[in-house]
């Protein structure tokens, strides 16, 4: 089956600082990936997206690359801000097995940033 | 309103309790979808609707969880005979077409408390 395996939290950063937030997968085809923000209090929206190997999805200053040969899409954003604290979430939708509309997600990882 | 909205925000229920949740999804949008968000989990895959017809329920958790979206609008979520495992974070969200590529917009969610 599929699955999303991504770094546990907290991770707590000051501002400024270059972040990180591992993420790896399991899938029977080739799927899509996304990262998805939960802000306190606010639903999850879309970050970012790939749809193929080596596609880089980026938006917001936020990166991430779909690396076929590592089963991986880790985030990555050179300077955060305080606004940037929330929940992310990477999630796949796999198009193998007629469902490709159904998102598996990771557990989150919550990211605190100080000023 | 331009987003998925859902209703209520927060619900409490006494164990054995029927509930029913709503979703009111993005105007226009063929496809809906429910997840659940247990505390501390990411949100799993419940059912699928593409207007009013269900076509994936393959998530949900037993005969007690029932959901309908009967014009192809509006989406209701029920539960019966809650139990105190049913507490969680529901989730709708909606997409235009319900494809592999597409962005699902999600809704603030429903905080289930059963006790």
């Amino acid at each position: 089956g599929n699955s999303v395996t991504q770094m546990e939290g907290p991770v707590t950063l000051s501002e400024e600082a270059f972040l990180t937030i591992n993420c790896t997968y399991t899938a029977t085809g080739y799927p899509s990936l996304f990262w998805y923000v939960q802000y306190p209090g606010e639903g999850l929206q879309l970050l970012l997206k790939a749809t193929k190997a080596d596609d880089k999805g980026s938006n917001k200053g936020f990166e991430a690359t779909y690396r076929k040969e590592t089963t991986s899409f880790h985030l990555e954003k050179g300077s955060v801000q305080v606004s940037d604290s929330a929940v992310y979430f990477c999630a796949l939708s796999d198009p193998s097995g007629g469902s490709n509309y159904k998102l598996t997600f990771g557990k989150g990882t919550l990211l605190t940033v100080n000023p | 309103g331009a987003g998925v909205s859902q209703s209520p925000r927060y619900k409490v229920a006494k164990r054995g309790q029927d509930v029913a949740l709503r979703c009111d999804p993005i105007s226009g949008h063929v496809s809906l979808f429910w997840y659940q968000q247990a505390l501390g989990q990411g949100p799993e895959f419940l059912t699928y609707f593409q207007n009013e017809a269900q076509l994936d329920k393959s998530g949900l958790p037993s005969d007690r969880f029932f959901a309908e979206r009967p014009e192809g609008s509006v989406s209701t979520l029920k539960i019966q005979r809650t139990q105190q495992e049913d507490s969680a974070v529901y989730l709708c969200a909606s997409s235009l077409k319900g494809t592999l590529q597409e962005t699902q917009y999600f809704g603030p969610g429903t905080r289930l408390l059963v006790l």
